[in-house]
């Protein structure tokens, strides 16, 4: 039972261009979510969070978007940058006040941003 | 460089055989957390360590085990390997209470 997913692989843009990278989940009990960068032979980086609160988060050239609703978020980078070339990883938290703070990811899109 | 840091970087070992992953996390973070990459495969939790104490389990197999030491540095071993043990480990850490979780180089485990 996958509880969050991104359902595509891999998604290509031109350099200074939008990119939406989209994530769905099942399990209403998620309060948290965070999107990861992983390039090869690295462990993910943190990008950008946001709190089953709030509807938008923006951080510099990164934007997540919260609809609870739908269960689905996405990640907005614009413009899209040659270096931003990686994997992009979704992630959940259901950890509340109990510090048990397990991730839960989806299986990842990977960017490619043509120069 | 997130300030995880894990030892080794590779490790190539045959079946049967039983290895120890370790983790050092960020100064001031208690938790620690120990997730799973397989070939093609998202990041799978196995287990969370808070300041010494067991926290949350995931689907980690009997034959892995973990600790984490009063230092808060964490130890993963993984006994009895098997061929589908050939992963990526990554351990990963947060403050007390914080969401965002701060992850290793990872250890990419080969068993032959």
């Amino acid at each position: 039972d996958q509880q969050v997913k991104q359902n595509s692989p891999s998604l290509s843009v031109q350099e200074g261009r939008i990119s939406i990278l989209n994530c769905d989940y099942t399990n209403s009990m998620f309060d948290y979510f965070l999107w990861y960068k992983k390039y090869p032979a690295e462990g993910p980086t943190f990008l950008i969070s946001i709190s089953s609160i709030k509807d938008k988060n923006e951080d510099g050239r990164f934007t997540v978007f919260l609809n609870k609703s739908a269960k689905h978020l996405s990640l907005h980078i614009v413009p899209s940058q040659p270096g931003d070339s990686a994997v992009y990883f979704c992630a959940a938290s259901a950890g509340g006040s109990s510090n048990t703070g397990k991730l839960i990811f989806g299986q990842g899109t990977t960017l490619q941003v043509k120069p | 460089d997130s300030g995880v840091t894990q030892t080794p970087k590779h490790l190539i070992t045959a079946t049967g055989q039983r290895v120890t992953l370790r983790c050092s996390p960020r100064s001031g973070d208690l938790s620690v957390y120990w997730y799973q990459q397989s070939l093609d495969q998202g990041l799978q939790f196995l287990i969370q360590y808070y300041n010494g104490e067991e926290r949350a389990k995931g689907n980690i197999l009997e034959r892995f085990s973990a600790q984490q030491f009063p230092d808060l540095h964490s130890e993963l071993n993984l006994s009895s390997l098997e061929l589908g043990d050939s992963a990526l480990y990554f351990c990963a850490s947060s403050v007390v209470g914080g969401h965002e979780q701060f992850f290793g180089p990872g250890t990419r485990l080969t068993v032959l």
